[in-house]
């Protein structure tokens, strides 16, 4: 049981395309976040969840959408792909009582 | 948002004890110190977070100014597992930031 999961882990599409992340957590965890990490550099936060159907900007949110109907999956969709945004994607859980974040392994897209 | 200054890259030797700053001269009262780390090709992983008082735990030790206006994370003693890339962290609102991090390098 790995706790947090993404897929794809590696994703190849082209400019135009509708690209769904998906991020899965076994925790229950209330918290979840998705965060994009650029060649060399950082990680910045594009959505979060504070729980089922509470979502909310991060700091780079243009292009993407997401949903959070059960509290288990937190779906991240790039509805027309751009090569701006080919990135390794990380989803995060925090529980209500944690500090910490946990992070899943990535997903790496490529847009061509 | 809250914003953090850390050099980008440190160097260490294997067994020496490691210090690496963070300032962070806009955090408020509320804000949360974190520190995460990324080793290659992972996504990072959780090492300490402190509010006021200074934080130890098995990983590491996290220094706080008094005013909070900087903090240090201390690895007591550096391995070459411990090459990665270090964040500092404010957190507020449940938000976390991540800056561009200190890049570690630790020499056998």
């Amino acid at each position: 049981d790995a706790g947090i999961t993404q897929s794809p882990r590696y994703k190849i599409t082209e400019t135009g395309r509708q690209v769904t992340l998906m991020c899965h957590q076994t925790w229950s965890h209330s918290y979840m976040f998705w965060y994009r990490q650029d060649l060399g550099h950082g990680l910045r936060l594009i959505y979060y969840s504070a729980a089922a159907d509470i979502t909310d900007k991060g700091e780079v949110p243009d292009g993407y959408v997401v949903s959070r109907s059960k509290t288990e999956n937190f779906p991240l969709t790039l509805e027309s792909a751009t090569r701006s945004q080919t990135s390794v994607y990380f989803c995060a859980t925090r529980g209500a009582n944690t500090g910490e974040l946990f992070f899943g392994e990535g997903s790496r897209l490529t847009v061509l | 948002d809250a914003k953090t200054t850390q050099p980008n890259s440190m160097e260490s030797n294997e067994e020496e004890p490691v210090h690496l700053p963070c300032n962070h001269s806009t955090i408020s009262g509320t804000d949360y110190i974190h520190w995460y780390r990324q080793l290659p090709s992972q996504g990072p992983e959780y090492v300490i977070h402190g509010l006021t008082s200074n934080v130890n735990n098995r990983m590491a030790s996290l220094a706080i100014a008094e005013d909070r206006k900087s903090s240090t994370l201390i690895l007591h003693r550096a391995t070459l597992r411990d090459a990665a890339v270090y964040y500092c962290i404010l957190t507020r609102f449940n938000k976390f930031y991540f800056g561009s991090g200190t890049k570690l390098n630790v020499k056998p």
